[in-house]
């Protein structure tokens, strides 16, 4: 069974910092990862998705992830910290062309920017 | 519409009575998620439909929750005799085909936030 965990439930960052979060998984297969993004009272948004095409997948908003299958990571980083990137960011899992689909999330990391 | 909208935004209700929770996915989307968020938690799957049928299941906590897609488009989930534990953010995700494929993303809904007093 596939399992993220994400690590550090806050992160606190400077406006125009480094953002880093993390992300580890855990399948028996092949997997897909994806980060979403949730904005107060609002569902999610899909940020970036990996589906083995590249290691290195730019997302939206200047987000990107890195896949290391040595390391069963799947890291969020931003080089720039905007007040706007302040949300909940969730770490998501899928086994590759299984046909099972749904998705599995990490419990959450919580970006706050700060001015 | 251009999303998924779920309806309502927010409910609230008393312990031991019925809701339903209404979703619309976005148009020619064959495939239908259910989650449920707890406070400080990810998502947990419910049920996934694959046109009117409900492919998997698994995540539904015991019998007092189903869900029906009577005609492959708009899903409804029911909650019987309710209890304090169902408190959370139901959020409903919608896809192309479910068939897990590199294209094949899910798209959510803004949730609706059921509270049971």
């Amino acid at each position: 069974a596939q399992s993220v965990t994400q690590l550090g439930s806050h992160v606190s960052v400077s406006e125009g910092a480094l953002v880093l979060l993390r992300c580890n998984y855990s399948s028996s297969v092949p997997p897909y990862l994806f980060w979403y993004v949730q904005y107060p009272n609002q569902g999610l948004q899909l940020l970036l998705k990996y589906t083995s095409a590249a290691t290195l997948v730019k997302g939206i908003n200047d987000f990107e992830a890195e896949f290391k299958k040595s390391e069963t990571s799947f890291h969020l980083t931003k080089p720039s910290a905007h007040m706007s990137d302040a949300a909940e960011y969730f770490c998501a899992v899928s086994d590759r062309g299984s046909g099972n689909t749904p998705l599995v999330f990490g419990k959450g990391t919580r970006l706050s920017v700060i001015a | 519409g251009a999303g998924v909208s779920q309806t309502p935004s927010n409910k609230v209700t008393e312990k031991g009575k019925y809701v339903e929770l209404r979703c619309d996915p976005i148009s020619g989307h064959t495939a239908l998620y259910w989650y449920r968020q707890s406070l400080g938690q990810g998502p947990e799957f419910l049920i996934y439909f694959q046109g009117t049928g409900a492919a998997d299941d698994s995540g539904l906590p015991n019998d007092r929750f189903f869900a029906v897609r009577p005609e492959g488009s708009v899903s409804t989930l029911k909650i019987q005799r309710t209890e304090r534990g169902d408190s959370a953010v139901y959020l409903c995700a919608s896809s192309l085909d479910g068939a897990g494929g590199p294209t094949d993303t899910q798209y959510f809904g803004p949730g609706t936030r059921l509270t049971v007093l």
